[in-house]
């Protein structure tokens, strides 16, 4: 099993163009997650998915777009990137609720520049 | 926005040292703590999930423990190795949202 995998793992946008972050999963996993990590703060989570189909806010949603048509597959869209977007995302999935055992799978990042 | 504190920040031990550190979180409304080891270039990895006051976890030589009445959680690495250096994340579950608020981390160094 890959676990969680994201792509692509590296990428330099110029402010206001636009990319997708996948990122796929193949535990059969109901929840999956985007977070950001930047220098010097803790993780926090931009959108997450609680099944396919849903998604919902997480604590800095803004200038993100996320969808889950597949229950495997989890896409963070920047619509016109800016450099405050620049940062290390992760995506995670886990099983089981969060506040009910369900621990978090993470997978190796993706590095985006905005410049 | 509800805060997670973690300390210290870093520290470097010898290769055999016992240590420890601190995460401090909110005590009201308590659903969950995580606690993650990120080496680096790695991505985290889950050491512990706790949920009940008192709650005491061991995995290896790493264990934790749990008081949410007074919004403090401990891990401890007995015995240090430098397969342990990397930096420890906490993270609880509180209020409606039911998602994790993550602390900076504690992040070690052990020389050998």
């Amino acid at each position: 099993n890959a676990g969680v995998t994201q792509t692509p793992k590296f990428r330099v946008l110029k402010t206001g163009q636009s990319m997708t972050l996948l990122c796929a999963q193949d535990m059969n996993h109901e929840y999956m997650y985007w977070y950001r990590q930047d220098p010097g703060m803790g993780l926090r989570l931009i959108h997450y998915s609680v099944g396919e189909g849903t998604t919902a806010k997480g604590e800095v949603p803004d200038g993100y777009n996320v969808s889950r048509l597949k229950k495997q597959n989890f896409l963070l869209g920047l619509e016109s990137a800016a450099p405050s977007q620049t940062s290390v995302y992760f995506c995670a999935s886990s099983y089981y609720p969060l506040a009910e055992d369900g621990e978090l799978f993470f997978g190796e990042g993706s590095r985006l520049t905005v410049l | 926005i509800l805060n997670v504190e973690q300390s210290p920040q870093s520290l470097h031990v010898q290769e055999g040292d016992s240590t420890n550190f601190t995460c401090s979180f909110p005590s009201s409304n308590f659903y969950a703590l995580h606690w993650y080891r990120w080496e680096t270039a790695k991505s985290p990895e889950a050491l512990f999930v706790m949920t009940l006051n008192g709650d005491e976890k061991k995995k290896g030589r790493i264990s934790a423990t749990l008081n949410t009445k007074e919004g403090y959680s401990y891990l401890y690495i007995k015995g240090s190795q430098p397969e342990d250096s990397a930096t420890y994340l906490c993270a609880f579950i509180t209020g409606s949202a039911r998602q994790l608020t993550f602390g900076s981390g504690t992040q070690l160094t052990v020389l050998p």
